[in-house]
């Protein structure tokens, strides 16, 4: 596609409930991030894939948070047992290169926005 | 670890002013250095970028220099427009052993008045 797209766009759950985000990245991009944005703050790094090894998991918040991209391509972030401090925007982007190529541009999607009642 | 501080907002500002947003980093060895900018209702978008000492980035009349021994890129433009208001966040990244994610800063929210 033109840019990179996510499902759904609002999603509302309630306390306790799995939700699944999904991401579509730009076609050929190898690198795929996943950031959580708080109301008002800027948006923290949660998860990276090269393809679809999972490279570095080291900002998702706890064992709830759960991400895959099975076939290199779509990537779909899982939050188990939902919690109100779980509500945020949670934002996917994609690049073209591959990890080291640490001055390469990252597009970004609209974002999810998760309510969490 | 690495850290992204820049000013709080929000600026307001008069169409045709000049526009300085302050932004500081602290990281370990060198990073590159982007501006990301949110229009209302849109997602992140790159503005400009730097990868190395004294480069300067430049897209849409705003321009930013990577200043690295005051570990700075601000953000300027000589004359605003009711349009550049927005949200803009400085952010880097640093490949040294860790990911590539983006380290953002918190955020300004650019108003212009016309």
């Amino acid at each position: 596609g033109a840019g990179v797209s996510q499902s759904p766009r609002y999603k509302v759950a309630k306390r306790g409930q799995d939700v699944a985000l999904r991401c579509d990245p730009i076609s050929g991009h190898v690198s795929l991030f996943w950031y959580q944005q708080a109301l008002g703050q800027g948006p923290e790094f949660l998860t990276y894939f090269q393809n679809e090894a999972q490279l570095d998991k080291s900002g998702l918040p706890s064992d709830r948070f759960f991400a895959e991209r099975p076939e290199g391509s779509v990537s779909t972030l899982k939050i188990q047992r939902t919690q109100q401090e779980d509500s945020a925007v949670y934002l996917c982007a994609s690049s073209h290169k591959s990890r080291g190529a640490w001055t390469d541009t990252q597009y970004f999607g609209p974002g999810t926005r998760l309510t969490v009642l | 670890g690495n850290s992204v501080t820049q000013m709080e907002g929000p600026v307001t500002l008069s169409e045709e002013a000049f526009l300085t947003i302050n932004c500081t980093y602290t990281a370990t060895g060198y990073p590159s250095l982007f501006w990301y900018v949110q229009y209302p209702g849109e997602g992140l978008q790159l503005l400009l970028k730097a990868t190395k000492a004294d480069d300067k980035g430049s897209n849409k009349g705003f321009e930013a220099t990577y200043r690295k021994e005051t570990t700075s890129f601000h953000l300027e433009k000589g004359s605003v427009q009711v349009s550049d208001s927005a949200v803009y966040f400085c952010a880097l990244t640093y490949s040294g052993g860790g990911a590539d994610g983006l380290t953002f800063g918190k955020g300004t929210h650019l108003i212009i008045q016309p």
